[in-house]
C-alpha cells in the first residue's frame, strides 16, 4: 500500500480483556513509532522500532503494553488486561530513516474504547 | 512535564485573515522543530519543519518562525483558508534522540 495501515480502526472490548493493534508500515521504512492520543491530549510517545536494535520502550505506560516489529516491518501493540483509562487513539508512524522527522508518516489510528 | 506546551486549545479565524499558532518548548536540547496537521479520523500529517540553526522557514502560505531564547515557535498561515480548519501539532526533537515529543495541539476554526 501507499500509507501506513492500521487495524481494526476501531476496537470496543471489555475491562480486563487483552487486544492487539496492528501497524503496517510503509514498505522499506526501517523505522517505526506508536504513540497514543488520550482524550484532549497530545501525541504521547510509546515505543520505537529502528531496524534490528532493541527498541526505545520508554514511553509505555506500564508494564500491562508492550510491542513486537516482525521481520523489521509489521508491527503489533497488544494491551494486556485492558483499563477505563487506555482508551485512546493509537497510531503508528514510520519513517524512512531514523531522525527524518519531516517524512514521519502516521497511520489513521485505532481508536480503543474500553468499557 | 509538558515539554512541548501548545497553550491555545482552539483558535478561530476569518477566511482570509493570518491564522498563528503558538508553541512554548522548555528543553534547550531540542535542535528540529515541525508542525503537523490532523483532521477528524485521520492520522496526522507532516506540514512543515525548522532546524534550530533557522529562525525562519517558508513554504507557500505556511511559514515557521523560531525564536531560540524564548522558547517560543510559531506557525503563520497566510491567507487561512477554509481546508485549514484542523487540529494542528507542534513536535520537537533533541540532537541526540530519535523521539519527537508532541504538544496537545490546538483547533483551528477558519470561519466564512
Amino acid at each position: 500500500g501507499a500509507g501506513v495501515s492500521q487495524s481494526p480502526s476501531n476496537k470496543v472490548t471489555e475491562k480486563g480483556k487483552d487486544v492487539e493493534l496492528r501497524c503496517d508500515p510503509i514498505s522499506g521504512h526501517t523505522a517505526l513509532y506508536w504513540y497514543r492520543q488520550s482524550l484532549g491530549q497530545g501525541l504521547e510517545f510509546l515505543i520505537y522500532f529502528q531496524g534490528n536494535s532493541a527498541p526505545d520502550k520508554s514511553g509505555l505506560p506500564s508494564d500491562r503494553f508492550s510491542a513486537e516489529r516482525t521481520g523489521g516491518s509489521v508491527s503489533t501493540l497488544t494491551i494486556q488486561r485492558t483499563q477505563q483509562e487506555d482508551s485512546a487513539v493509537y497510531l503508528c508512524a514510520s519513517t524512512r530513516l531514523p531522525r527524518s522527522g519531516d517524512t514521519q508518516y502516521f497511520g489513521p489510528g485505532t481508536r480503543l474504547t474500553v468499557l | 512535564d509538558q515539554q512541548v506546551k501548545q497553550n491555545s486549545p482552539s483558535l478561530s479565524v476569518q477566511e482570509g485573515r493570518i491564522s498563528i499558532l503558538n508553541c512554548d518548548y522548555t528543553n534547550s536540547m531540542f535542535d528540529y522543530f515541525l508542525w503537523y496537521k490532523k483532521y477528524p479520523a485521520e492520522g496526522p500529517t507532516f506540514l512543515i519543519s525548522i532546524s534550530s540553526i533557522k529562525d525562519k522557514n517558508e513554504d507557500g502560505r505556511f511559514t515557521v518562525f523560531l525564536n531560540k531564547s524564548a522558547k517560543h515557535l510559531s506557525l503563520h498561515i497566510v491567507p487561512s483558508q477554509p481546508g485549514d480548519s484542523a487540529v494542528y501539532f507542534c513536535a520537537a526533537r533533541s540532537g541526540g534522540d530519535d523521539k519527537i515529543i508532541f504538544g496537545k495541539g490546538t483547533r483551528l476554526h477558519i470561519l466564512p
